[in-house]
């Protein structure tokens, strides 16, 4: 059963354009992760949070910025996206921290023209 | 450096027979080694997972062993079944607040009948 949710399944836009993703789990964890996975499928950190707070931030391209309003939400956008941002971004939750099992939402996949 | 290096990155084997998945980490404070499986259109999912005090651990048909001294820990699926075909993750991690779950670059398991 889906435990994280992760809207839109799917978005198509344009060079320049903003856009938005949002991730709520219903798993009452403490941390939570956004992810990316390119074509080649490689998992990569772009940020995570724990009970609202900011404690991951990779070396991400400053157009990416996370929002979290509580501990079960943590949001993503993009100021004007890139080609070479099209991929899929995963969200995940854990109970406490990276070293328990993360649960992924369904992810969001970004096409970018 | 927190890199985890995963081979090989296709792997094609014949049903019944075993598939072995290799990895190494560079940071030596890393003390938790998850896989995950994310088949065709899916998110990942954990499979089985170590910490540093064990040195093998079974679930089934997955095996999992780490070499601390050597950095590397390991994936063996014996008596493979078409059903495990899918993308597999090594990853790691290690305790503290700013610690964060560090991917492979993933093998592509193809079992065929």
């Amino acid at each position: 059963e889906t435990a994280v949710f992760q809207t839109p399944n799917y978005h198509v836009t344009q060079v320049g354009n903003e856009v938005s993703f949002n991730c709520k789990q219903t798993l009452g964890h403490d941390t939570m992760y956004w992810y990316k996975q390119d074509s080649k499928k490689l998992l990569k950190i772009m940020f995570s949070y724990n009970n609202k707070q900011l404690i991951v931030n990779e070396t991400v391209p400053r157009r990416f910025s996370p929002q979290s309003s509580d501990k079960a939400h943590l949001n993503l956008r993009i100021k004007s996206v890139e080609p070479e941002d099209s991929a899929v971004y995963l969200c995940a939750s854990s109970l406490q921290g990276p070293q328990n099992t993360l649960y992924f939402g369904a992810g969001t996949r970004l096409s970018v023209l | 450096g927190e890199q985890v290096e995963q081979l090989p990155s296709i792997l094609r084997v014949q049903e019944g027979s075993s598939a072995s998945i290799n990895c190494s980490y560079e940071d030596s404070a890393s003390n938790y080694f998850p896989w995950y499986k994310q088949e065709p259109g899916e998110n990942p999912k954990l499979i089985i997972d170590i910490r540093s005090n064990m040195e093998r651990k079974q679930i089934q048909e997955l095996i999992v062993l780490l070499d601390k001294k050597a950095k590397r820990f390991s994936l063996h699926i014996t008596d493979t079944q078409p059903g495990d075909s899918a993308m597999y993750f090594c990853a790691a991690s290690h305790q503290g607040g700013s610690a964060k779950l560090i991917f492979g670059e993933g093998t592509k398991l193809t079992v065929s009948s």
